[in-house]
Formats: structure tokens, C-alpha cells, sequence
């Protein structure tokens, strides 16, 4: 029954490696987020995608790519990982419509995926 | 740039008291806020969804309020609970749904 889901929940990796999370939404909902929150509790946008297409990119490496088969899911690949890249993700969903400027939806979030690069 | 604070950072009460949360955000061009609760190592639970064009949104002991103009908005939690210990975090959305987070106030609700 849970809402979003989000796989590994815990990733422990070191760093050069390549590594996926995945997310998952039952919600029906059509745009999903992927947030990063840092060591400091610091919780920042990283992407959403709507409708299998890119909305919000902000500034992150391009080592990041997230990648959605479809409506549901959106899966965050990481290339080449660093040190710097240890913090919790977080995959968000929301039904945002046919206009993205009118939103006002709800946003729910997974459980998070802890990831520590040694 | 939208920029979100809280105060205060860490707030403790003996249960039964009435507590508010503060919020305030830099850009008034906003199209709602959202109140989250988080606890520790896990993720985070919508409590409260204030739209752009409301002033404030009421959920069981859970009343927030949202000042546009000013670039506030209050959670208020009555006759607190050990059980409501976590920390609160405030969200700001702007256009195409982004949500810009503040860094949180950590609750410590007394028995």
C-alpha cells in the first residue's frame, strides 16, 4: 500500500562506482522529484520529470541522470561516485495537470535511500 | 532566488503546551506551502498544504497560516504531544511545482 517507494534504502559504495536508486508511485500521479538532502539536514531539488520529459534540472553534476521508463517510475542513475555524493535521496510525487504554472498539488514523499560513498 | 528560514532551529516544550513554528520565505511569487514532518531516518510526511490564494489550512490540533505579502507562514500545534517530537520542515512552492525546503525546527515535546 505504500504511496512512493524507493529501493535500496540503504547504499554503501565506494567512490569510481556506478549506482542506481529506484522510485516507484502508486499515487497515479504524473510528475516525480528526486531531492537530496545533505549531512546538514538541508533538503534541495534535484529533478522532476512530467510526462516522461525534464522540467527542473537544477544545478547538479551531470554525473546524475534520471531516467523514467514510464509514468510511475523515475530511477536516479549515478555515475563515477564521490565522496561528496553521501546524503540521503528522497523521490517525491505530485499531480501537477496540464498546466505546470498552476499547480498547487501535493507533493508526497518516499522513504529516502541512504547513500555513504567510502 | 527563493529562500526559506526557520526559527527557531530547536524548540522545546513540556506536553500539553501550545506551540508555533515559524516560516518565512524571500520571494512572495509563490504558488503554495506546504508543511512536512520529519523523524529521524525517515522520510517525510505532508501535514498541511496552504494554496497561494488561502490564508490558512486546519488539520486536527494542526492550524497554518500563510501571509503572502509578508513572506510568513506559522504552524500552529495545540495541546502538544510527546508523539508530535520531530522536526518540522517548511516548503515553499514556486513555479513548475519546485518545492524550496527551510532547514527545519527540531521539536522535543516533553512527557
Amino acid at each position: 500500500d505504500t504511496a512512493v517507494s524507493q529501493t535500496p534504502k540503504y547504499l554503501v559504495t565506494q567512490m569510481g562506482n556506478d549506482k542506481s536508486i529506484k522510485c516507484e508511485q502508486n499515487l497515479g500521479h504524473d510528475t516525480m522529484y528526486w531531492y537530496k538532502q545533505d549531512s546538514k539536514k538541508f533538503l534541495k531539488i534535484m529533478f522532476s520529470y512530467n510526462n516522461k520529459e525534464l522540467i527542473i534540472n537544477e544545478t547538479v553534476p551531470n554525473r546524475f541522470s534520471p531516467k523514467s521508463p514510464d509514468k510511475a517510475h523515475l530511477n536516479l542513475h549515478i555515475n563515477s561516485l564521490e565522496l561528496g555524493d553521501s546524503a540521503v535521496y528522497f523521490c517525491a510525487s505530485s499531480n501537477v495537470g496540464q498546466s505546470l504554472f498552476l499547480s498547487s498539488y501535493e507533493q508526497y514523499f518516499g522513504p529516502g535511500t541512504r547513500l555513504t560513498v567510502t | 532566488k527563493q529562500e526559506v528560514t526557520q526559527i527557531p532551529a530547536a524548540l522545546s516544550v513540556p506536553e500539553g503546551e501550545n506551540l508555533v513554528l515559524n516560516c518565512s520565505f524571500t520571494d512572495s511569487a509563490i504558488y503554495n506551502l506546504q508543511w512536512f514532518r520529519q523523524d529521524p531516518g525517515k522520510g517525510l510526511t505532508s501535514l498541511l498544504l496552504i494554496q497561494s490564494s488561502q490564508r490558512e489550512q486546519t488539520s486536527g490540533r494542526l492550524n497554518a497560516s500563510l501571509d503572502k505579502s509578508s513572506g510568513r507562514s506559522t504552524l500552529y500545534i495545540a495541546a502538544s504531544q510527546p508523539g508530535d517530537s520531530a522536526t518540522y520542515l517548511c516548503a515553499v512552492g514556486t513555479g513548475a511545482n519546485n518545492l524550496f525546503f527551510g532547514t527545519g525546527t527540531r521539536l522535543t515535546v516533553i512527557p
